[in-house]
């Protein structure tokens, strides 16, 4: 099993539709918790970190479920802008990233 | 500002010549990590250090060689051994060492990324 894992994609999500992206970590012992959103061509920005119980930053959402080791991003009335493709970060000693699932909003 | 540069942005080189790609950041982050991003792929961790004089390998450190003399800076020199050098190079800090408590300590930020080409 992969240490951290992430459905590709593209996710192709018409403009004001919610959209949901999973990611699986395989070590139960990871510590810490992120999602980024990386823009073609250019470097991942942090998007929100995932705390245990779960945090909601405007139109996202993140939630953390330890016994089945998972973390998961919910984008609410999707914008055009939120196109790009989302990355997931698990932290024990240093931070293993998923490949990252493409995000394409559709107008 | 505060934040993480990298330089050059595009950096274009022969095969069989060492390259140094630099990182400074001016966060006081005690942490700092090279990956290698290839085109549709995920990011791979090349070297980190969790502390000046020191640093470790990650996954796919062969042909590439790391320093940490200062805090602020994490330079990294892609040799000619490194067999496919050309990909886009992203450097990225913490303010803390890992294996600190508190996920707000352990946000990692980002460079804005160096594109390697080898020709």
């Amino acid at each position: 099993r992969k240490e951290v894992e992430q459905d590709p994609g593209p996710f192709n999500v018409p403009e004001g539709a919610t959209v949901a992206f999973n990611c699986t970590y395989s070590n139960s012992a990871s510590q810490s918790f992120f999602w980024y959103r990386q823009d073609c061509r250019k470097e991942p920005k942090l998007l929100m970190s995932v705390y245990s119980s779960g945090n909601e930053d405007g139109r996202f959402t993140a939630q953390l479920n330890r016994a089945s080791q998972y973390i998961s991003l919910l984008i609410r009335d999707s914008k055009l802008s939120d196109s790009a493709t989302y990355l997931c970060g698990v932290r024990d000693d240093k931070i293993i990233f998923g490949k990252g699932t493409r995000l394409h909003i559709l107008p | 500002d505060g934040g993480i540069t990298q330089s050059p942005k595009y950096l274009f080189r022969k095969e069989g010549q060492n390259v140094t790609l630099s990182c400074e950041q001016n966060l006081n982050h005690d942490a700092m990590y090279w990956y290698r991003q290839d085109p549709g792929q995920g990011l791979r961790l090349i070297y980190y250090s969790q502390i000046v004089n020191d640093f470790q390998k990650g996954d796919i450190a062969e042909g590439y060689s790391v320093s940490r003399e200062k805090k602020e800076s994490f330079p990294l020199t892609v040799t000619s051994a490194q067999k496919n050098p050309t990909a886009f190079y992203l450097c990225a800090s913490s303010l803390n060492p890992p294996g600190t408590s508190g996920s707000s300590y352990n946000e990692q930020f980002f460079g804005p990324g160096t594109r390697l080409t080898v020709l």
